[in-house]
């Protein structure tokens, strides 16, 4: 069954700061890996998709690479602002199963 | 529409009782998905649509929950005799070509449901 963790639960950090959420997932049998964001009391907004071919993807500040092998996604964040604050997801797209499993979740909180 | 759309946004209800929750995917979107997410928790997979496929019920915690998808286009998630775990947001979302593919999910905004 696939596991997916994210760390760190929450981080709290400066504007302008550059920071790395970590995601990994226990099956490396995936079709991709996906970033969300959610704000407090929304749905989740797609950041990134990454299909398992994929190393990396770049939209804006934001970059996401893929190493398939070990289980590890990271998100990159570059120049944080405060409307960077927010709950962000990864989830994965087993090749066992037809649903994605997501982490808990990491909660950051940029302060201006 | 534009996104995702669900319905009803917030709901509460008494202990014991039926509840309905709403799903319009994006047009054209043939995979459907039902999560639910609990008060600072993770998501949880309830039930996959594909097409006019047998849906992936896995997820479904009990027998109390059913979801059915009428010409492969909107979704209704029942819940019976409701209980206070069951007090979540449930999120719908739909996708172009479903899990074998490398389409993006898009997501509503939830339906917030409360047991009192």
């Amino acid at each position: 069954k696939q596991e997916v963790t994210q760390i760190p639960a929450a981080l709290s950090v400066p504007e302008g700061e550059n920071l790395v959420l970590n995601c990994s997932f226990t099956d490396s049998a995936i079709y991709n890996l996906q970033w969300f964001r959610q704000d407090p009391g929304k749905g989740l907004t797609s950041l990134l998709l990454i299909q398992s071919s994929q190393r990396e993807q770049t939209s804006g500040r934001l970059n996401a690479s893929l190493d398939k092998s070990s289980g590890r996604s990271t998100l990159y964040i570059a120049a944080s602002q405060p409307g960077d604050s927010a709950t962000y997801l990864c989830a994965v797209r087993s090749v066992s199963t037809n649903d994605m499993r997501f982490g808990a979740g990491t909660r950051l909180t940029v302060k201006p | 529409g534009a996104g995702v759309s669900q319905s009803p946004s917030n709901k509460v209800t008494e202990k014991g009782k039926d509840v309905e929750l709403r799903c319009d995917p994006i047009s054209g979107h043939t995979a459907l998905y039902w999560y639910r997410q609990s008060l600072g928790q993770g998501l949880e997979f309830l039930i996959y649509f594909q097409g006019n496929s047998a849906p992936d019920k896995s997820g479904l915690p009990s027998d109390r929950f059913s979801a059915e998808r009428t010409g492969g286009s909107v979704s209704t998630l029942t819940i019976q005799r409701t209980q206070q775990e069951d007090s979540a947001v449930y999120l719908c979302a739909s996708s172009g070509q479903g899990a074998y593919s490398g389409n993006t999910i898009y997501f509503g905004e939830g339906s917030w449901l409360t047991v009192v």
